[in-house]
């Protein structure tokens, strides 16, 4: 089956500071990516769409100057947490979909101490 | 205090016992149903989906069941084993694959098998 990569899997940073985190499609080319925020006991949270080669499209309430999206290619989408603070402390999840199907990625734990 | 909202249902069921997971879904239009199940620390993984032109899907050992008329979507796990233990999420689409339409994930429920 197709496999989504994310990278790294943890990260800790300090506040203020800002974090890239990768999303790989390995075994195919993604039309679109998607990026979730989860947050512990909650469900996964939509913050953006990205399409290759165009700007992403957020989702109400998230903020597209702390949260930049980069789709450089039809595999690689990438999200940067830009001065992060500790409320940004999440689980992110990417997923990959073909024109059917829609792969997660393992996610990313983001510690902002 | 604790917010409502961080405490996710729990079904505690015994290992070998059958299971049932429900999930109501907020939007009539949607077409597309699935069923993902997220063990710790990973991401979602996908059980099984369901078109909204069928009422019943099976897979190895799970059956999942739509009821347009209520928006409601159930999981059913045959024999539950404690690899089973995780928790369980169903999500909507307005079509298959979610790349022109977002998946919306309801609230989940955690699986407990005691063996």
């Amino acid at each position: 089956g197709a496999v989504v990569s994310q990278h790294p899997s943890r990260v800790i940073c300090k506040s203020g500071t800002s974090v890239k985190i990768e999303c790989r499609s390995l075994d195919f080319q993604a039309t679109t990516m998607f990026w979730y925020r989860q947050f512990p006991k909650q469900s996964l949270m939509l913050m953006a769409t990205s399409n290759e080669g165009s700007k992403a499209t957020y989702e109400q309430g998230v903020e597209k100057d702390k949260f930049l999206i980069n789709h450089a290619s039809l595999t690689l989408s990438t999200l940067t947490v830009t001065s992060a603070h500790p409320e940004d402390s999440s689980f992110y999840i990417c997923s990959a979909t073909t024109r059917y199907e829609q792969y997660f990625g393992p996610g990313t734990r983001l510690t902002v101490t | 205090g604790e917010s409502v909202g961080l405490h996710l249902p729990t079904l505690s069921v015994q290992e070998g016992d059958n299971s049932i997971i429900n999930c109501a879904y907020s939007n009539s239009a949607s077409d597309y149903f699935i069923w993902y199940k997220q063990e710790s620390g990973k991401g979602p993984q996908f059980i099984i989906d369901i078109r909204s032109n069928m009422d019943k899907r099976q897979g190895q050992r799970v059956t999942v069941l739509l009821n347009k008329t209520v928006k409601h979507l159930s999981l059913q796990i045959a024999a539950t084993q404690p690899g089973d233990s995780a928790v369980y999420f169903c999500a909507e689409a307005p079509f298959r694959g979610g790349s022109q339409g977002n998946l919306i994930f309801g609230k989940g429920t955690k699986l407990s098998v005691k063996p």
